[in-house]
């Protein structure tokens, strides 16, 4: 079965500083996906940014960019500029090819908070 | 992407008692799937509903409890059967709009409180 491993349950970071959040994963798959999501106090899930197994390029999304390593099966995210709506619960997700029945799993969650 | 709405937001109910959870998306989506975040706790998976066919369960849920219904393609509830304490958490329909290929959605999320 898939694991998924958030080892940081909480992180702090200063006002438009940068910040990495670590995820690692346990799969025998070849094919498969790789998410963040964001969780602020609102409970509302958000995602952040995604990264299919087979792209060997790392995905960016404006201030967030991930550092995925297949073979070490390691996914982080980093945040750059950190602004105070970045502070929130952030999730790392995989999901199993449709051919493999598509579940999403989700690590622990680290709380990001954002210092003014 | 999909917007999805449930109802209620939040409740608060006697142990014995059920709930029904509604979700509403604003497109047609094959695969609808019910999540439960116990309080400071991660996402775990209870059930996937897909239209035409009867939900499939996770480990550790079963129907009696979490009976679910999916009508028609932009609609489905869960209902939390006889509630106890331990079913305080919150519970999040998501909607995949691709068919299983990329992301998933969540709607708002309803707080569950038994007392």
């Amino acid at each position: 079965a898939q694991t998924v491993t958030q080892s940081q349950p909480e992180m702090s970071v200063q006002e438009a500083e940068t910040v990495t959040l670590s995820c690692t994963y346990d799969t025998s798959e070849s094919d498969y996906y790789l998410f963040w999501y964001k969780q602020p106090p609102s409970r509302q899930m958000i995602l952040v940014i995604r990264q299919e197994a087979y792209k060997q390029q790392n995905a960016t999304e404006n201030r967030f960019s991930v550092n995925f390593q297949k073979a070490a099966k390691s996914f982080s995210l980093k945040i750059s500029d950190s602004q105070l709506g970045d502070a929130a619960m952030y999730f790392c997700a995989y999901r199993s090819a449709p051919w493999f029945g598509g579940k999403l799993i989700f690590g622990q969650g680290t709380e990001l908070s954002v210092k003014p | 992407s999909a917007v999805i709405s449930q109802k209620p937001s939040r409740d608060i109910c006697q142990r014995g008692t059920s709930l029904t959870i509604q979700c509403q998306v604003d497109s047609q989506v094959t695969m609808m799937f019910w999540y439960r975040q116990q309080p400071g706790q991660s996402l775990t998976l209870i059930a996937t509903a897909n239209q035409g066919s009867e939900a499939t369960y996770e480990s550790g849920f079963v129907i009696d409890k979490f009976p679910i219904s999916r009508p028609n393609l932009t609609f489905s509830t869960l209902t939390v059967s006889n509630m106890s304490p331990e079913d305080s958490s919150i519970y999040l329909c998501s909607v995949d709009p691709t068919g299983g290929a990329y992301e998933q959605y969540f709607g708002p999320g309803t707080r569950l409180t038994v007392t």
